[in-house]
C-alpha cells in the first residue's frame, strides 16, 4: 500500500499554462506539506497544512496555491507557469502535533518541466 | 542563508567498512535533527532522528551523533552495504519555529563499492 502518493509523476507543460499536482496520504497523519527540490537539489518547504488549516507559508509566489479538501489530501495548483518553476515537487505528511514525533514521510515526487 | 550544511557532496566507501556522513548547522534554536535517505526517482525516506537532549541515537546499523557545542551531527553506517548507496540528507527543526518546518541540507551522495 502506498503511504503518500502523488499524481502525476511527470508533468511537461508550456509557459503560461495552469497545472495541478495531487497528493494523498493513507497514514492517518494530520499534517501535510509541499516541498520543492530545485536544480541544485536543495529541498525547501513551500507550504504546510494541519487539519486543513494553513500553518506554514514560505516565501512562494502567489501563483502557487495549495488546497486541502480534507486532511488526507493536499493539492498544489500553479498558475501562469514560468521556466523557473521547473523542479521536482514532493508532498509529505506527518503526525507531529499529536505525537510530538516530527518525522515526515514523503511521496515519490512530481517532476515538472516547463518549456 | 543556508542554516544546514553538508559540505561533502559525495563519499565513496568500501563495502563492509564504516560510512560517516557529516552535517553542520548554524541556528542554535534547532532542537531536533533527522537523516533521510533518497534513491533516484523516489522521495526521501526517513532513517533516524535525534533530539537535542541526547548526544547519540542508534538503530541497527545506523547511529546518529550530535555535538551541540560544535553544532555538528554525523551519521554512522556500520557495516556499509551496497543498498546503502543513495543520497543522504540531514534536516533540522525547532520548537520555536513549529517543529513541522524542516530545514534540509543539500545532501551527500554515498557510493558503496563492492
Amino acid at each position: 500500500d502506498t503511504a503518500v502518493s502523488q499524481t502525476p509523476k511527470y508533468l511537461v507543460t508550456q509557459m503560461g499554462n495552469d497545472k495541478s499536482i495531487k497528493c494523498e496520504q493513507n497514514l492517518g497523519h494530520d499534517t501535510m506539506y509541499w516541498y520543492k527540490q530545485d536544480s541544485k537539489k536543495f529541498l525547501k518547504i513551500m507550504f504546510s497544512y494541519n487539519n486543513k488549516e494553513l500553518i506554514i507559508n514560505e516565501t512562494v509566489p502567489n501563483r502557487f496555491s495549495p488546497k486541502s479538501p480534507d486532511k488526507a489530501h493536499l493539492n498544489l495548483h500553479i498558475n501562469s507557469l514560468e521556466l523557473g518553476d521547473s523542479a521536482v515537487y514532493f508532498c509529505a505528511s506527518s503526525l507531529s502535533r499529536v505525537t510530538g514525533v516530527y518525522e515526515q514521510y514523503f511521496g515519490p515526487g512530481t517532476r515538472l518541466t516547463v518549456t | 542563508d543556508q542554516q544546514v550544511k553538508q559540505n561533502s557532496p559525495s563519499l565513496s566507501v568500501q563495502e563492509g567498512r564504516i560510512s560517516i556522513l557529516n552535517c553542520d548547522y548554524t541556528n542554535s534554536m534547532f532542537d531536533y535533527f533527522l537523516w533521510y535517505k533518497k534513491y533516484p526517482a523516489e522521495g526521501p525516506t526517513f532513517l533516524i532522528s535525534i533530539s537535542s537532549i541526547k548526544d547519540k541515537n542508534e538503530d541497527g546499523r545506523f547511529t546518529v551523533f550530535l555535538n551541540k557545542s560544535a553544532k555538528h551531527l554525523s551519521l554512522h553506517i556500520v557495516p556499509s552495504q551496497p543498498g546503502d548507496s543513495a543520497v543522504y540528507f540531514c534536516a533540522a527543526s525547532a520548537k520555536s519555529f513549529g517543529n513541522e518546518k524542516l530545514t534540509f541540507g543539500t545532501g551527500t551522495r554515498l557510493t558503496i563499492i563492492p
